[in-house]
């Protein structure tokens, strides 16, 4: 089983439309949940940051982690066609390491269209 | 705003040759990455630097593979003898001592192994 499952997609949204996209994984030692934006050929540009179960909301961002099914999720309200990118889900397992390696998600591509 | 470089943004190079990779991290941040994505594929961890030195490498970072930090300013991976499968996007990330959860990432050099 892989560490982050994340559906690739492609995901064809019309604008305005409210978006979901989700992870799963399998290792109760992922305290700290991101999600990356990554245009193509460009480098992975933070979006958001979670620590615990629960909601976060950044505009039209909110981010969600249920720690005990091992999800999380993003939603992004009134998509934009500027929001079309690669979405990546990214975890890392607790501080005891202390250097915070990611551990990232397959991506999963969205295009948003007028 | 403050951005992690690299250069160059892309490298081509016959297999056995060697190649390094140049970034320049945030100024005031002290832990480096390296993670590479082949296309089509993942963003993977390849190595974590701190202090002037490794503090965690991946499997895929074998014996080929080295990282420096030669000056103050720049942090170089170092591939000895390329290989075919390393062809990839190779991209540095950089964070600051306090928000473990923030990795910086630069733009990528895509490198082209032929």
């Amino acid at each position: 089983q892989k560490e982050v499952e994340q559906d690739p997609g492609p995901l064809s949204v019309p604008e305005g439309a409210i978006v979901s996209l989700n992870c799963t994984y399998s290792n109760s030692a992922f305290q700290y949940f991101m999600w990356y934006r990554q245009y193509s050929r460009k480098g992975p540009e933070l979006l958001m940051y979670t620590y615990s179960s629960g909601n976060k909301e950044d505009g039209r961002f909110t981010a969600q982690v249920d720690k005990s099914s091992k999800y999380i999720s993003l939603f992004i309200r009134d998509s934009q066609p500027s929001d079309s990118a690669t979405y990546l889900c990214a975890m890392i397992p607790d501080f005891s390491g202390g250097y915070n390696k990611l551990i990232f998600g397959a991506g999963t591509r969205l295009a948003v269209h007028p | 705003e403050p951005e992690v470089t690299q250069t160059p943004s892309h490298q081509v190079t016959q297999m056995g040759q060697e190649v390094i990779l140049r970034c320049v991290p945030i100024s005031n941040h002290l832990y480096f990455y390296w993670y590479r994505q082949i296309l089509g594929q993942k963003v993977e961890f390849l190595v974590s630097f701190y202090n002037n030195e490794i503090s965690e490498k991946s499997e895929i970072f074998d014996d080929q593979f080295s990282v420096e930090r030669p000056d103050g300013s720049n942090f170089t991976l170092k591939i000895r003898s390329t290989k075919l499968e390393d062809s990839a996007m190779y991209f540095c990330a950089s964070r600051t001592t306090i928000r473990a959860d923030t990795q910086y990432f630069g733009p990528g050099t895509r490198l082209t192994v032929l």
